[in-house]
């Protein structure tokens, strides 16, 4: 069964300071992981896409890596500011043939506090 | 345009009641996509449209009943729904179903099913 688990569920950060994101995964045949940042009641936004060759990619303050081989990845928050304050989601999509089936992660939920 | 809208943003119907949620995107994608997300869980795919033709559909029960009139456009009919079923709808897009291609999600609408 195709299973993306996330660590921590949730931390709080203090403005300006760095972390790290978390996600495992078990999904074959792996197509590509994805990073989204969700608000609370909006829908998600898609931070990076990276594909089996891929093993970094950024998007401003965010970093993602790629393991394939170990099957992780990670996304680093630089400098995190207020506006962070929201849920990161992995999805790592598997291909098929009715074409990529996603499976979501649990999710991180990250408080930057003042 | 970078944007998936959705309609209504806010739903609230009575478990005989038939309602439908609206979704539209110009953005020239052929893929589009219906998830449920209950609160502080991640989205959960309902069905998968490629080239108007329903791709993938998650077991969903027949209370659901999806419609892609045009490439633009996706409905999601609701009827005798029950309490359980509210939730976060959120519709998404893609270039296609296939590959690496980034789903762009709509703002969601919140169902509350009394």
């Amino acid at each position: 069964k195709n299973q993306v688990e996330q660590s921590p569920q949730s931390l709080i950060i203090l403005e300006g300071k760095n972390c790290t994101l978390q996600c495992n995964y078990t999904v074959s045949p792996f197509s590509n992981l994805r990073w989204y940042k969700q608000d609370t009641g909006r829908g998600p936004v898609s931070l990076t896409i990276m594909t089996f060759s891929e093993n970094t990619k950024s998007n401003g303050r965010y970093t993602a890596t790629l393991d394939a081989d170990t099957k992780q990845s990670s996304l680093h928050i630089t400098a995190s500011q207020l506006s962070d304050s929201a849920s990161y989601i992995c999805v790592v999509s598997a291909a098929s043939a009715a074409g990529n089936k996603l499976t979501f992660g649990g999710g991180t939920r990250v408080l930057v506090k003042p | 345009d970078t944007e998936v809208t959705q309609t209504p943003k806010h739903l609230v119907m009575g478990m005989t009641n038939k309602k439908s949620l609206k979704c539209e995107q110009h953005m020239g994608h052929r893929a589009m996509y219906w998830y449920k997300q209950k609160a502080k869980k991640p989205p959960e795919l309902m069905f998968v449209y490629s080239y108007e033709k329903l791709s993938i559909n998650e077991s969903v029960p027949s209370r659901f009943s999806p419609e892609c009139p045009n490439s633009s456009l996706l409905n999601l009919h609701l009827h005798a729904l029950q309490p359980e079923d509210s939730a976060l709808y959120l519709c998404a897009s893609s270039q296609g179903s296939g590959g690496p291609y980034e789903q762009y999600f709509g703002p969601g609408t919140r169902l509350t099913v009394t």
